[in-house]
């Protein structure tokens, strides 16, 4: 089974500053997705950014990108320029690409609570 | 607006009273899951759908029902909720049932049994 690692469980950065989030994932597969989700006070779960593993240019969406070294299992998210609106409980996520009702699920890693300080 | 429905988004009830809380998506989407949300455990998931009258166990099924009648709706029921199902509930859905498409998610039901 796959497992997903988020090894801080806090971060704080000052506004405008760059963060790094880190994520580590355990896998025997070759295709896979990997995501960040982003959970506000609101609880709403936001998709971030996304990976496919076959792709080996690293994702972009405006500031946030992402670090995707797969002969290591690691998919770090760095957050540039951080907002206030960036504060949240960040969730690394996987998805397998095989075929099968089980795979589709979406194996959660335990979140890392980002505050951005004014 | 397309998205995906919950209700209720909050819910205090007693051990052994049975309860169900709604799902329903506009899209038309295939694949419909339940995750529960836990406190230094992330997201696991409980049941999940793969299209009309097809379920199957997630992770985590043990005190949960579901069914899937009809494409939008699908309804997590707790026969006889317990205190450790006290949670965050998290209903998802993509548009096919293949690891491709993005899961959607609703606003989440925050339930607490006493």
């Amino acid at each position: 089974a796959q497992t997903v690692t988020q090894s801080q469980p806090e971060m704080s950065v000052q506004e405008a500053e760059t963060v790094t989030l880190s994520c580590t994932y355990d896998t025997s597969e070759s295709d896979y997705y990997l995501f960040w989700y982003k959970q506000p006070p609101s609880r709403q779960m936001i998709l971030v950014i996304r990976q496919e593993a076959y792709k080996q240019q690293n994702a972009t969406e405006n500031r946030f990108s992402v670090n995707f070294q797969k002969a290591a299992k690691s998919f770090s998210l760095k957050i540039s320029d951080s907002q206030l609106g960036d504060a949240a409980m960040y969730f690394c996520a996987y998805r397998s690409a095989v075929s099968g009702g089980s795979n589709y699920k979406l194996t959660f890693g335990k979140g890392t609570l980002l505050t951005v300080n004014p | 607006e397309a998205q995906v429905t919950q209700n209720p988004r909050y819910l205090i009830t007693v051990t052994g009273k049975k309860l169900t809380v709604t799902c329903s998506q506009n899209m038309n989407h295939e694949y419909m899951s339940w995750y529960r949300q836990d406190p230094g455990l992330g997201l696991r998931q409980i049941y999940y759908s793969m299209n009309v009258e097809v379920t199957d166990k997630g992770d985590v099924p043990e005190g949960y029902k579901v069914s899937r009648k009809e494409k939008r709706n699908f309804p997590l029921i707790l026969e006889s909720p317990s205190p450790n199902q006290t949670s965050l509930y998290f209903c998802a859905s993509s548009l096919r049932a293949t690891s491709s498409y993005e899961q959607y998610f609703g606003p989440g039901t925050r339930l607490t049994v006493t």
